[in-house]
């Protein structure tokens, strides 16, 4: 089974820009998380998704931040504009929806490392 | 909300030896709590989990135990060898959102 996928796994911008980040989750994954993972902290939930709707986008800086999961599947975050202490690396993960797995377990992708210079 | 704090912050132990990692959470209403594993340059990894209706699970040299009374649960590695060296990450959650701890970084000397 492939798992999270997320792109790209680098980025460079300059503060002010802005700056887009992919998800693909695994298939047949009902729930996608985004979560941002400051250097020596543990990932800090940005926004949950349920199919193509948000489930909690509580901690997300909607100033600035927005993302979106238009068809439920593939999902974007965005940052617009960028400010250096969003430097971080932005993860993504998901979750099935019970039918045929545990609505509990979380699988991350690799992330995607941002520096704000 | 839930807050979870994980000791210690940095663990050295020799290979072959046991490490443990503690965890306490504030939230009474938690009752799913997940171990994850992170290498440089990956995402955590689920390692192990464990659920309120359970005191202790064990998989293999990994096992988790939890004391609902005191909110507390911890990370056992047993016979540790080089390639358990990561950073490790305890949460907490009702289902979701997980809330992270911050980490603890494992270091296996051979």
């Amino acid at each position: 089974e492939a798992g999270v996928a997320q792109s790209p796994r680098y980025k460079i911008i300059e503060k002010r820009q802005s700056v887009a980040f992919w998800c693909n989750p695994i298939s047949g994954h009902a729930t996608l998380y985004w979560y941002q993972q400051i250097l020596g902290q543990g990932p800090k939930l940005l926004i949950q998704f349920q199919n193509n709707g948000v489930v909690d986008d509580s901690q997300l800086p909607k100033d600035r931040f927005s993302a979106e999961r238009l068809k439920g599947v593939d999902s974007t975050l965005k940052i617009q504009p960028a400010k250096l202490e969003d430097s971080a690396v932005y993860l993504c993960a998901s979750s099935s929806s019970g039918t045929s797995g545990s609505l509990y377990e979380q699988y991350f992708g690799p992330g995607t490392r941002l520096t704000v210079t | 909300g839930e807050n979870v704090e994980q000791h210690p912050s940095t663990l050295s132990v020799q290979e072959g030896d046991s490490a443990v990692i503690k965890c306490t959470y504030s939230d009474s209403a938690s009752n799913y709590f997940p171990w994850y594993k992170q290498e440089l340059g990956k995402g955590p990894q689920l390692i192990i989990d464990i659920r309120s209706n359970v005191g202790e699970k064990k998989d293999q040299r990994i096992a988790v135990t939890l004391n609902k009374t005191a909110k507390h649960f911890s990370l056992h590695i047993t016979e540790t060898q080089p390639e358990d060296s990561a950073v490790y990450f305890c949460a907490a959650s009702i289902i979701t959102p997980l809330v992270f701890g911050k980490g603890t970084r494992l270091s296996v000397i051979a």
